[in-house]
């Protein structure tokens, strides 16, 4: 089975540009998530989705940065204007949260290393 | 938001059975406990999860005692290719999926 995939691997722009990370969950999950994680800071959950519907973005940094679920299989995360201090490995995890599958872990995909310069 | 509580590093020699402890004092009721494993330039990977008492799969153990406030991910027989930060995570009401710092283990030869 596919794993949660994300892409591009790694990402190196000027500051002031936009920056679009893209991730494809894995079939059949229904909940989607963003990471960012740095040395200084560790872990951090930006938002999470349920069925392509945002609950939770108290950890989206800022206004320059929006995220989106189109469709069950596709979510972007978008910078604008980008930052260096926005220089991160980006995460993006999936898992099923339905009442059938009770306590599926999240699977995460392996990252977008983002540079800003 | 509540977060968990880990060591911050942890070293080892191979063969040895090495036990690292989250705390999680705010645990509600109907929350889980999750462990994962992290190697460089990858993501976060499952090991394990529980609700209560002991959880054992084919590369780890996971003990919950009664009142639930902490949780010990046990690997047993480390090897080097164990080195990786291990993380404990709380889902549910109270923690959300927040992760804690994690615990950077080293093992040695």
């Amino acid at each position: 089975d596919a794993g949660v995939i994300q892409s591009p691997r790694h990402e190196v722009t000027e500051m002031g540009q936009e920056v679009t990370l893209r991730c494809k969950p894995i079939s059949g999950h229904n909940s989607l998530f963003w990471y960012r994680q740095t040395m200084m800071r560790g872990l951090e959950l930006l938002i999470y989705f349920n069925n392509n519907v945002p609950i939770d973005d108290s950890g989206m940094p800022e206004d320059r940065f929006s995220a989106k679920m189109p469709n069950a299989s596709f979510s972007t995360l978008k910078i604008q204007p980008s930052e260096p201090r926005d220089s991160a490995v980006y995460f993006c995890a999936s898992r099923s949260s339905r009442r059938s599958d009770s306590n599926q872990p999240q699977h995460f995909g392996d990252g977008t290393r983002l540079s800003i310069l | 938001l509540a977060k968990t509580t880990q060591p911050i590093s942890m070293d080892s020699y191979e063969g040895q059975e090495v036990n690292i402890t989250c705390s999680h004092n705010n645990i509600a009721t109907n929350d889980y406990i999750t462990w994962y494993q992290q190697f460089p330039s990858q993501g976060p990977r499952f090991i394990i999860q529980g609700y209560k008492t002991k959880v054992t799969n084919e590369v780890a153990s996971l003990f919950i005692p009664a009142d639930r406030k902490s949780s010990t991910l046990s690997l047993p027989r480390v090897s080097l290719s164990d080195t990786a930060v291990y993380y404990c995570l709380v889902v549910g009401r109270t923690y959300k999926y927040i992760f804690g710092t994690g615990t950077r283990l080293k093992v040695l030869a």
